[in-house]
């Protein structure tokens, strides 16, 4: 099946420094690269959606300064977090939609920041 | 806008039963597609099943089946047989379109199935 991989899968960060989550489908390509935001115990909410080769389009209030997304190819999405503040501590979830028809999207496993 | 309740925020069931977690949404859009993942402590999220608006029968996917009411907009899971390894949290979600982007999650339901 498609698997999505995310990298890291933890890191912790201190205040006021960049971090970046890569977000690679690993045996399909991904035209479509979703970045979702989990804190503990609520549902995910969809941060931004990237296509490849082009910006990103980033969900009512959601900083696109901050949170920069870049897909520059079809299997590899990243996430960089800038000036992280310990606010931004949580679960970063990726996910990709395959090219073509495809009602399905696949999750990878998840990256937890912690920013102290 | 596209909405999706979970009025469950925990459940228990006792092991080798079925349990039902509920879910109902809202939207306006004709097509759409409703999912149901599972998401364990680990944090990934486990694709279970799918229902497509204008699918005539209910999905199913071992033992996993989707009671999809269309005119009650609910669309619940129901999880035979239950496992101790089914203790997880569940969460409904609502994709616009057939084959469109836009991802709706619901709040979740935390699943504990008791030996």
């Amino acid at each position: 099946g498609a698997v999505v991989s995310q990298h890291p899968s933890r890191v912790i960060c201190k205040s006021g420094t960049s971090v970046k989550i890569e977000c690679r489908s690993l045996d399909f390509q991904a035209t479509t690269m979703f970045w979702y935001r989990q804190f503990p115990k609520q549902s995910l909410m969809l941060m931004a959606t990237s296509n490849e080769g082009s910006k990103a389009t980033y969900e009512q209030g959601v900083e696109k300064d901050k949170f920069l997304i870049n897909h520059a190819s079809l299997t590899l999405s990243t996430l960089t977090v800038t000036s992280a503040h310990p606010e931004d501590s949580s679960f970063y979830i990726c996910s990709a939609r395959a090219s073509g028809f495809s009602y399905e999207q696949y999750f990878g496993p998840g990256t937890r920041l912690t920013v102290t | 806008a596209q909405k999706i309740t979970q009025t469950q925020p925990g459940m228990f069931v006792q092991e080798k039963e079925a349990v039902t977690l509920d879910c109902t949404y809202d939207t306006s859009d004709p097509s759409y597609g409703l999912f149901w993942y599972k998401q364990p402590s680990s944090g990934e999220m486990i694709f279970l099943i799918y229902q497509g608006s204008y699918d005539q029968q209910n999905a199913t996917e071992g033992r996993y089946s989707l009671n999809f009411q269309k005119a009650r907009k609910s669309a619940n899971l129901v999880i035979s047989a239950s496992q101790l390894g089914d203790s997880a949290m569940y969460f409904c979600a609502m994709r616009r379109g057939n084959y469109g982007q836009n991802f709706v999650f619901g709040p979740g339901t935390r699943l504990s199935v008791l030996p």
